[in-house]
């Protein structure tokens, strides 16, 4: 079974700031790995994933995370916070075994403020 | 391409009733999921659906139920509605193959008195 835990359901951080949003996972098997957002009454929108070779993946919005398999993370950042950052973010995990198609295991998600 | 799109974006329904809730996939995607999100449970799994056939499910009981058309479109159905259906249900299609980028409605809110 595969699981995902994102530390701290809210963070807090001021316009230009580092974001830090963290995410660690559980796999038996090679994880698949992705950063969605979701604002307000609607969908959620990919960030970016981690599926095979470079560790460090950049995503839009000046959105980036780092796989590191030896910690089992996959946290996502942005070296400045806007304030059009402020929304809820979802780490997820899958695999490419059969038992996983069409399966992400989220986590509970962070919701960021971001103060001006 | 037009995006994934879900009917209706609002529902109220009362405990008993059934409701069916309608996802039309990105052109020439095959496959589509389905999700549960509440505040308590957060983001579920229900199940996922390639060419017409369930591929895999999550853990939900046999309320919870779903087909796929010829044309990728999918619905899911839940009969004997209970006050905890309350929640929004997202869609999502991908091209098919395993561990590709899902891509996801603006889902359905389903309220249940």
């Amino acid at each position: 079974a595969q699981s995902v835990t994102q530390l701290g359901s809210h963070v807090s951080v001021s316009e230009g700031a580092l974001v830090l949003l963290r995410c660690n996972y559980s796999s038996s098997v090679p994880p698949y790995l992705f950063w969605y957002v979701q604002y307000p009454n609607q969908g959620l929108q990919l960030l970016l994933k981690y599926t095979t070779g470079a560790t460090l993946v950049k995503g839009i919005n000046g959105f980036e995370a780092e796989f590191k398999k030896s910690e089992t993370s996959f946290h996502l950042t942005k070296p400045s916070a806007h304030m059009s950052d402020a929304a809820e973010y979802f780490c997820a995990v899958t695999n490419a075994g059969g038992t996983s198609y069409g399966k992400l295991t989220f986590g509970q998600g962070t919701i960021l403020t971001v103060h001006p | 391409k037009a995006g994934v799109t879900q009917t209706p974006r609002y529902l109220i329904k009362t405990r008993g009733q059934q409701v069916t809730l309608s996802c039309s996939p990105i052109s020439g995607h095959r496959s589509v999921s389905w999700y549960q999100q509440t505040p308590g449970q957060g983001l579920q799994f229900l199940f996922e659906y390639f060419s017409e056939t369930q591929r895999n499910k999550g853990n939900f009981p046999g309320r919870f139920s779903g087909r796929q058309f010829s044309n990728s479109r999918s619905e899911m159905n839940v009969s004997t509605l209970e006050l905890g259906d309350s929640a929004l249900y997202l869609c999502a299609s991908s091209p098919g193959l395993a561990a590709e980028t899902q891509y996801f409605g603006p889902g359905t809110r389903l309220l249940v008195l």
